[in-house]
């Protein structure tokens, strides 16, 4: 079973902050997503990185996929307490049509 | 928002009794999946649905059974519930299982066990 660890689990910082999520695997995959999920409702898709060494932004919030394909992070830039949330990395298992999902960070951003 | 509803969205019952949950889609979507959330576990998939009346087993099936009868209804049923099947159930779908595809969630069913 594919593994994916992310660090840190819980996270509160002040606004203004810079932070920075991990998500690593010992296993190979075709591609990695982060979601963010906020409290009552579904997570939704932030954003996916399938190249390694690939670098995606989006605002404030910069992706990165791992050389190897085995890893990934979420690095946030001045920190808004919209920001807050539970944050989730998944990676697509190749070949066999299904996504495996971290255990979540749960940030909370401190006006 | 993609059009995915769950129901019902919150429920509570008795260790033995049989349970079914609910995900409907009006995307049209192929792929459809159970997944349920835990503190601590993030979402563990139990199955999911390739087609009408193609499903398999994730990694936490033990327990639960599917059907998929039509394009837009994937069902969850907990045949004799238990109290560790307490839990928050999100549906999921996808028109693909690249790569790069996106899935889109429900709203989530929690379920409550005594």
């Amino acid at each position: 079973t594919q593994l994916l660890e992310q660090s840190p689990q819980f996270l509160s910082i002040q606004e203004g902050e810079n932070l920075t999520v991990y998500c690593n695997s010992s296993s190979v995959f075709s591609s990695l997503q982060w979601y963010r999920q906020e409290p009552g409702e579904g997570p939704v898709l932030l954003v996916t990185v399938v190249t390694g060494g690939e670098v995606k932004k989006l605002k404030r919030l910069t992706f990165q996929f791992g050389d190897a394909r085995k890893d990934s992070s979420l690095h946030i830039t001045a920190a808004q307490p919209g920001d807050t949330g539970l944050y989730l990395c998944a990676g697509w298992v190749q070949g066999a049509q299904k996504l495996v999902f971290g255990q979540g960070t749960r940030l909370t951003i401190n006006p | 928002d993609a059009g995915i509803t769950q129901s019902p969205r919150h429920k509570v019952t008795e260790t033995g009794t049989p349970v079914t949950l609910r995900c409907h889609q009006t995307e049209n979507h192929r792929y459809m999946y159970w997944y349920r959330q835990d503190p601590g576990h993030g979402l563990r998939l139990i199955h999911y649905s390739y087609g009408v009346k193609d499903t398999d087993k994730g990694e936490v099936s033990d327990g639960y059974s599917v059907s998929r009868s039509k394009t837009e209804d994937f069902l969850l049923t907990l045949e004799s519930a238990t109290s560790s099947q307490t839990s928050v159930y999100f549906c999921a779908i996808s028109d693909s299982a690249s790569g790069s595809a996106s899935q889109y969630f429900g709203p989530g069913t929690r379920l409550t066990v005594l």
